[in-house]
């Protein structure tokens, strides 16, 4: 089952504005990441956030948490050509059958105009 | 370097010829996990791993198998591949499973026909 729910579903943004993206979740977690993909290839892991955490910073990243509206916050700075790609969110848990699983939501695609 | 490595990269098959994606980590991650990622549902966990002879089932295991022999091999296996079968998998693992950040595979693109 599908966790997280990103929106926009599709960002097209000029090169050195800012790019946001939202991720929203249903139920309680222990962390939530957020994950780049170029396109078809594998997924790679940009910034973890644990559920004591409001906002975390790495590099042009910053990455807010609200877990009282159950939502996330992706925020790229000073966007570049080369960070088209599809961002998703993945919360992480531990559910009642000892499961523990990041589960995905499906994705904002970026497209960042040079 | 710390890698996931996936075979084959591409694949095409008849239905029901049993296949086999392979998938291996040098990071001595416990926790190993295959997803399907179709276009408009994201990535779906199939199986996962928490380690050696530790299997369980995700949310879309029907039709899959898998095994865990050795700490970093974690194959796929699909006895009678079936078209809704086609999609694109990836192999992820990590220390913990959900506490630290998972590391992917390159990707299986699968055609079943």
């Amino acid at each position: 089952s599908q966790q997280g729910e990103e929106d926009p579903q599709a960002l097209s943004i000029q090169e050195g504005e800012n790019a946001t993206m939202n991720c929203s979740y249903k139920t309680s977690i222990n962390n939530l990441q957020w994950y780049r993909q170029n396109s078809g290839r594998g997924l790679v892991h940009l910034i973890l956030i644990r559920s004591n955490e409001r906002e975390k910073h790495s590099g042009r990243l910053r990455v807010t948490l609200d877990t009282s509206k159950k939502s996330s916050s992706l925020l790229i700075t000073a966007s570049r050509a080369a960070d088209t790609a599809s961002y998703f969110c993945a919360t992480g848990s531990f559910m009642d059958t000892g499961r523990r699983a990041l589960t995905f939501g499906s994705g904002t695609r970026l497209q960042v105009q040079p | 370097e710390a890698q996931v490595t996936q075979n084959p990269r591409y694949l095409i098959t008849v239905t029901g010829k049993k296949l086999t994606v392979t998938c291996s980590q040098n990071m001595n991650h416990e926790y190993m996990s295959w997803y399907r990622q179709d276009p408009g549902l994201g990535l779906r966990q199939i199986y996962y791993s928490m380690n050696v002879e530790v299997t369980d089932k995700g949310d879309v295991p029907e039709g899959y198998k898998v095994s865990r022999k050795e700490k970093r091999n974690f194959p796929l296996i699909l006895e009678s591949p079936s078209p809704n079968q086609t999609s694109l998998y990836f192999c992820a693992s990590s220390f913990t499973g959900t506490g630290t950040e998972a590391f992917f595979g390159q990707g299986t693109r699968l055609t079943v026909v």
